[in-house]
């Protein structure tokens, strides 16, 4: 199957500084990612929805300016997590849909990143 | 009134049984319908999708009612490796685009005990 994989798998960085979480598509070409966040002991939230070569889509309530995403290629999007805060500790998870799959709409999901803000 | 709810849980059962979970879904123009499962601090990975006409899977079935939007799994001779997070996930209509968008239940834990 296809895989996603997401660097780093942990992090660990103190408040006001920015963590920038990789994720690539390895063997296909994801023309959409998906970025989600997930707090302990609750369900994936979608943050945001990244086209390759155009800008991001964020859900409500998710700062665009905070949580910026970059998809300049096929197979790479990155979240960056400007001046973090304890609060933004959570793991992040991206997905990819394969562009050339015959089921076009399945989505493979990263390893995801752990993020601790201290 | 969340999209996706889910049976809250947990459910621990011994080895051998059999476990129901249910969810269902607020969104009629809801497209596709999963079952994830997640283990402890990992990604979700895809353990089925559901169709209106009930899919099996080994000892896995899921079923979907659309008139009730209702979704359902069923876990025949529940296995130690069994336990885990499972997630009820719908796929929905989102901004303009023919994809749309995941939205995930809350998860329901389930423990398999010898």
């Amino acid at each position: 199957g296809a895989v996603v994989s997401q660097h780093p798998s942990r992090v660990i960085c103190k408040s006001g500084t920015s963590v920038k979480i990789e994720c690539r598509s390895l063997d296909f070409q994801a023309t959409t990612m998906f970025w989600y966040r997930q707090f302990p002991k609750q369900s994936l939230m979608l943050m945001a929805t990244s086209n390759e070569g155009s800008k991001a889509t964020y859900e409500q309530g998710v700062e665009k300016d905070k949580f910026l995403i970059n998809h300049a290629s096929l197979t790479l999007s990155t979240l960056t997590v400007t001046s973090a805060h304890p609060e933004d500790s959570s793991f992040y998870i991206c997905s990819a849909r394969d562009f050339d799959s015959t089921n076009s709409y399945e989505q493979y999901f990263g390893p995801g990143t752990r993020l601790t803000v201290t | 009134r969340k999209e996706v709810e889910q049976d809250p849980g947990p459910f621990n059962v011994p080895e051998g049984a059999t476990v129901a979970f249910n969810c269902t879904y607020s969104n009629s123009a809801s497209q596709s319908f999963f079952w994830y499962r997640q283990d402890c601090r990992k990604e979700p990975k895809l353990l089925m999708s559901v169709y209106s006409s009930g899919n099996e899977d080994g000892r896995f079935t899921a079923q979907l009612n659309r008139a009730s939007q209702y979704i359902s799994l069923l876990i025949r001779d529940s296995k130690l490796s069994d336990s885990a997070t499972y997630l009820c996930v719908v796929r929905v209509p989102a901004g303009g685009t023919s994809y749309g968008k995941l939205t995930f239940g809350q998860g329901t834990i389930l423990t398999v005990h010898p």
